[in-house]
């Protein structure tokens, strides 16, 4: 099973300001990955799949980048609507793997 | 506009079992694949199991293998989850999930339903 890591758990960022969140897997899974954000009392939300393409929808403030096995969700610029919870999933294998979540809270 | 509702949930004690559903609307739901995802409270997401378009396909979460069915009908466009032998660390919310292709490989998922809550307690 492939295990997905995300850092930090928490990330205090102010509106405006710049917000970098990371997903590291235990071994390769290609370019499969997939970024979700969570609000209170919501659904999961599509947010990039193929570690960098947005799904339909979503702002361009939002960018997925990848380095090996290291991921990396760029928020350039946050918005009030962006305090979340963000998880990454790879879908390279079986089963389906999330990491831990990172909660974006307002600082 | 993509529509996915789920019910069947509620509080159960250990060792019974329950029956979750799906129903799908807004897309050609023989088309893809599908699954259910869960969130224990104030926890992560877990992937539980998934079903290819035509059933044919089927994968399940280690934690819930050989207590959990999945299955799917296509002529009613709906999504099921067998729970037998429920435990309390099954509790959380159950979430239905689109895939975005017709196979479970390599794929991902794009619409996600609200959730039917179920809670195993004494």
């Amino acid at each position: 099973e492939t295990v997905m890591t995300q850092s930090p758990a928490t990330l205090s960022v102010s509106p405006g300001e710049r917000a970098t969140l990371s997903c590291r897997a235990s071994q390769s899974v290609s370019s499969y990955l997939a970024w979700y954000q969570q609000k209170p009392g919501q659904a999961p939300r599509l947010l990039i799949y193929g570690a960098s393409t947005r799904a339909t929808g979503i702002p361009a403030r939002f960018s997925g980048s990848e380095s090996g096995t290291e991921f990396t969700l760029t928020i350039s610029s946050l918005q009030s609507e962006d305090f979340a919870v963000y998880y990454c999933q790879q879908y390279n294998d079986w089963p389906r793997t999330f990491g831990q979540g990172t909660k974006v809270e307002i600082k | 506009e993509v529509q996915l509702v789920e019910s069947g949930g509620g509080l159960v004690q250990p060792g019974r079992s329950l029956r979750l559903s799906c129903v799908a609307s807004g897309f050609s739901f023989d088309d893809y694949a599908m699954h259910w995802v869960r969130q224990a409270p104030g926890k992560g997401l877990e992937w539980v199991s998934g079903v290819s378009w035509n059933g044919g396909s089927i994968g399940y979460a280690d934690s819930v293998k050989g207590r959990f069915t999945i299955s799917r009908d296509n002529a009613k466009n709906s999504l099921y989850l067998q729970m037998n032998s429920l435990r309390p660390e099954d509790t959380a919310l159950y979430y239905c999930a689109k895939d975005r292709s017709a196979w479970l490989q390599l794929a991902y998922s794009d619409y996600w339903g609200q959730g039917t809550l179920v809670t195993v307690s004494s």
